[in-house]
């Protein structure tokens, strides 16, 4: 059960996109359509923004999409606002009811 | 709303035991896996227990197998974290989460579990 991995860090201006990366392997991102994403302001809650790689919950903007190539997933933010600065977690299905999360990316809206 | 309320966490010596309880409305609890996730103080997320909806089917990280367990009682749309052996590294919030096998739909406020060193 490894850790995904994720960049610690990304940015962007207002209105521009950012792009995060998620990478596993064969046993988890790569293996199952299953990975989601949250989205982490300080000292709050996660918030669902995507699952099963490219779905949107109800109430969230479509300025959030996600794609998986491989053992690699990634969430884009478009149109980027200033409430987009949060921590952003990836996480995929791992088989037998496990989940794995990515370490987190702190994205700052510069 | 949908609203996951935790309550039973605080400061507790390093092997002792804690239990932590999970409230639930505003959903078909009873439809809906149930997982607990906690993040130690700036620290990343960590997955740590599953609950399917009927209750029959159990899986748990391996940092915490054998310490903590998981549980539910659809009557009372609860779900419990039983905490056993606590360890100065269980310092954490604790989150309870509604979803299925794969995510994580609805979070809870979260419960903060301190172990002192």
């Amino acid at each position: 059960q490894s850790a995904l991995t994720q960049p610690p860090s990304a940015s962007g201006s207002p209105g521009q996109s950012v792009t995060i990366s998620c990478t596993g392997g064969s046993s988890d991102v790569g293996g199952y359509n299953y990975v989601s994403w949250y989205r982490q302001h300080p000292g709050k809650a996660p918030k669902l923004v995507i699952y099963e790689v490219t779905k949107r919950p109800s109430g969230v903007p479509d300025r959030f999409s996600g794609s998986k190539s491989g053992n690699t997933a990634s969430l884009t933010v478009s149109g980027l606002q200033a409430d987009d600065e949060a921590d952003y977690y990836c996480c995929s299905y791992a088989g037998s009811n496990n989940l794995v999360f990515g370490g987190g990316t702190r994205l700052t809206v510069l | 709303q949908v609203q996951l309320v935790e309550s039973g966490g605080g400061v507790v010596q390093p092997g002792t035991s804690l239990s932590l309880s999970c409230a639930a409305s505003g959903f078909n609890f009873n439809t809906y896996d149930m997982h607990w996730v906690r993040q130690a103080p700036g620290k990343g997320l960590e997955w740590i227990l599953f609950i399917s909806y009927t209750g029959n089917k159990k899986q748990s990280a391996d940092s915490v197998r054998g310490r903590f367990t998981i549980s539910r009682d659809n009557s009372k749309n609860t779900v419990y974290l039983q905490m056993n052996s606590l360890r100065p590294e269980d310092t954490a919030v604790y989150y309870c989460c509604a979803g299925s096998d794969y995510d994580l739909t609805f979070w809870g406020q979260g419960s903060l579990v301190t172990v002192p060193s």
